[in-house]
């Protein structure tokens, strides 16, 4: 049964300051790993997908990684911003078709 | 781009009553769509994976004649929680993936408030 764990539960950090947020998984055998971001009350928006044979992506500040064999994914925000605020959610997608969340890390960025 | 809609936003229901909730892909057509609920300060759970045309597969411990789905069309999902109790109150969300190398869109999910 895949799990997927995500350290920290929460972060809070000063404004300017780079940042990593780490995802583990226990199976392997994935189709893609993304990230989420969800604000308060909101729903999921997407911020990086990456596929199964696929190292890293990177949009604007965000760059996220994986490694496959470990199990491990990171996403690394740069220049951190108080916008930035919100949980972050990392999500595996198995080969059985679901798409399995971690608990989240909730991110303050303090001015 | 991959845009799913949900609607409501929030709704508050009495105790007894049935509450629909709507799950739309709007420019794509989707064959799978899922729900989920979120409890206060935690994850997504997935509840039932919605099958166009057919029956949808619920996930252990979710009960299928409390929660109804129905996915009549390739762009429509819905979900109906019957005779909803307060312990029903949550926030759920939907979600549909484009295709498999496109991931996952999720709606802007629904606050519901059974009192």
């Amino acid at each position: 049964k895949q799990e997927v764990t995500q350290i920290p539960a929460a972060l809070s950090v000063p404004e300017g300051e780079n940042l990593v947020l780490n995802c583990s998984f226990t199976d392997s055998a994935i189709y893609n790993l993304q990230w989420f971001r969800q604000d308060p009350g909101k729903g999921l928006t997407s911020l990086l997908l990456i596929q199964s044979s696929q190292r890293e992506q990177t949009s604007g500040r965000l760059n996220a990684s994986l490694d496959k064999s470990s199990g491990r994914s990171t996403l690394y925000i740069a220049a951190s911003q108080p916008g930035d605020s919100a949980t972050y959610l990392c999500a595996v997608h198995n080969q059985g078709g679901k798409l399995i969340f971690g608990q989240g890390t909730e991110l303050s960025v303090k001015p | 781009g991959a845009v799913v809609s949900q609607h409501p936003s929030w709704v508050i229901c009495k105790s007894g009553t049935s509450v629909k909730i709507e799950c739309r892909s709007l420019d794509f057509q989707a064959t799978t769509m899922f729900w989920y609920r979120q409890f206060p300060k935690q994850s997504l759970m997935l509840m039932a994976t919605s099958n166009e045309g057919s029956k949808a597969t619920y996930e252990q411990g979710v009960e299928k004649d409390k929660f109804l789905i129905n996915h009549a069309s390739l762009t429509l999902s819905t979900l109906t929680v019957t005779s909803a109790h307060p312990e029903d109150s949550s926030f759920y969300i939907c979600s549909a993936d484009k295709a498999h190398n496109y991931g996952y869109t999720f709606g802007s999910g629904t606050r519901l408030t059974v009192v």
